[in-house]
């Protein structure tokens, strides 16, 4: 059973604050994980790919992978209002297999 | 380059009825997946194809669920008879796919904009 956990919040933070979300999964063959944002009533969009441990960051956004206690974070910095979503955690396997979790939904508070 | 394209957008039918949804991918991705998301959950695979062959339908109910992917580009999904628990948005993704094994270090999931369906 591949499990991907999220704490479904909500994540209250007030603008201009770090926001951190985590995410953590059960099977050790996977490989490749990502963030997807997914704002109410749309499809999800990537924000985010890693591959390898440590952090990985674009603009606002990194991304933290630890293999051996296998957790992937998202941390956001100087949130904005614009970045109130639903975040998801997904995990991929062996021929391109996909696994989401739950979602953790952000509110940015102006 | 166009993205994934999905009709309808919203669907509301009564119980027991059919009803179909349509599916386009980026042009050229050889991998496509249907998921279901219920409101407040993450998307579910349901189906997944490489090029026109089913790479994993476990998840897919085959008692009133059905899908193909003729000639390994468009894909439609079909529920018959439909249930009030088939309420969901039915979401259509695609990768550019290797023949095999994990997804290249720039390759990505894109979805399309969903079928929002209503059981009545």
């Amino acid at each position: 059973q591949k499990e991907v956990e999220q704490n479904s919040g909500p994540l209250s933070v007030p603008e201009g604050a770090i926001a951190s979300l985590n995410c953590t999964y059960s099977d050790r063959g996977s490989q490749s994980f990502f963030w997807y944002r997914q704002y109410s009533g749309k499809s999800p969009e990537l924000i985010m790919s890693i591959y390898s441990n440590g952090d990985k960051e674009d603009g606002r956004f990194t991304a933290q992978l630890n293999k051996a206690s296998q957790y992937v974070s998202l941390l956001i910095r100087d949130s904005q209002p614009s970045d109130s979503a639903t975040y998801l955690c997904a995990v991929a396997f062996p021929f391109n297999k996909f696994y989401f979790g739950s979602g953790t939904k952000l509110n940015v508070k102006p | 380059e166009a993205g994934v394209a999905q009709s309808p957008r919203y669907k509301i039918i009564e119980k027991r009825q059919s009803v179909a949804f349509w599916c386009n991918p980026i042009s050229g991705h050889a991998t496509l997946y249907w998921y279901q998301q219920i409101l407040g959950q993450g998307p579910k695979l349901l189906i997944q194809f490489q090029n026109n062959g089913v790479v994993d339908d476990s998840q897919l109910p085959k008692d009133r669920f059905s899908a193909e992917r003729l000639k390994g580009v468009d894909s439609t999904l079909k529920i018959q008879p439909a249930k009030l628990e088939d309420s969901a948005v039915y979401l259509c993704a695609s990768t550019r796919g290797a023949s095999g094994g994990y997804l290249a270090a720039t390759d990505t999931q894109y979805f399309g904009p969903g079928t929002r369906l209503t059981v009545l």
